[in-house]
């Protein structure tokens, strides 16, 4: 199963852009990129995913580099219900397993 | 909307008990997981089904079985708690065995093993 590195935590500033970074090395041709997040005390939620282009949704954006080794979350504008942990994870082409890491907590400040 | 559903969100049982996890979810998913969550460790997968009576190890299977008779209810099943199986537990599900499908999680059940 692939694997993927992101920062432990992060702090962005209200009502800036947020880049959260990916890294997947190990990543196969046909891995999906998907990101989730984790409000507290709440289960995970979808966010955005990707393959290869680079991909908009009302949430995010997800800037994949061409060579797919790492990838990009952006919110465009930190709100403090961003405050979560942002996690990375490779989706194999079966789709029947969801590997997650320890992911990056987002801390927003006022 | 997709509602995944666990039965309980608070749980103590006591060591040695046989523990049922129920997690039900209402769109026809084909796929369904269940995740342990502990500080530092992030999300660790302890089994998946892709389809009824069908089940596949993930990480973590030991000291767990699950069952899925009906296509909408996955149970973890622990059956012989232990304090090391205390965790927050969660259930998701996925439309289809297909990469670019999300996963749907339900709110997670806090277990303690007194």
């Amino acid at each position: 199963d692939a694997k993927t590195t992101q920062p432990n935590s992060m702090e962005s500033n209200e009502e800036e852009p947020v880049h959260l970074p990916c890294n997947h090395s190990t990543i196969s041709g046909t891995d999906y990129i998907h990101w989730y997040r984790q409000l507290p005390s709440q289960g995970p939620e979808y966010v955005i995913h990707g393959l290869t282009s680079n991909v908009n949704n009302r949430m995010a954006s997800l800037a994949i580099a061409e060579d797919r080794k790492s990838s990009t979350l952006i919110l465009h504008r930190a709100t403090l219900r961003d405050a979560a942990v942002y996690y990375c994870i490779l989706s194999e082409d079966t789709g029947n397993q969801f590997y997650f890491g320890t992911g990056t907590s987002l801390t927003v400040i006022p | 909307d997709v509602k995944v559903t666990q039965s309980s969100r608070y749980l103590v049982k006591r060591t040695g008990e046989k523990v049922f996890l129920e997690c039900v979810q209402d769109m026809d998913h084909e796929n369904m997981f269940w995740y342990r969550q502990d500080p530092g460790l992030g999300l660790r997968l302890i089994y998946f089904s892709y389809d009824v009576k069908m089940k596949e190890k993930g990480d973590i299977p030991e000291g767990y079985s699950v069952s899925r008779e009906k296509k909408e209810r996955f149970s973890l099943i622990l059956e012989s708690a232990s304090t090391n199986q205390t965790s927050m537990y969660l259930c998701a599900s996925s439309l289809t065995a297909s990469g670019y499908t999300e996963a749907f999680f339900g709110q997670g059940t806090r277990l303690t093993v007194v």
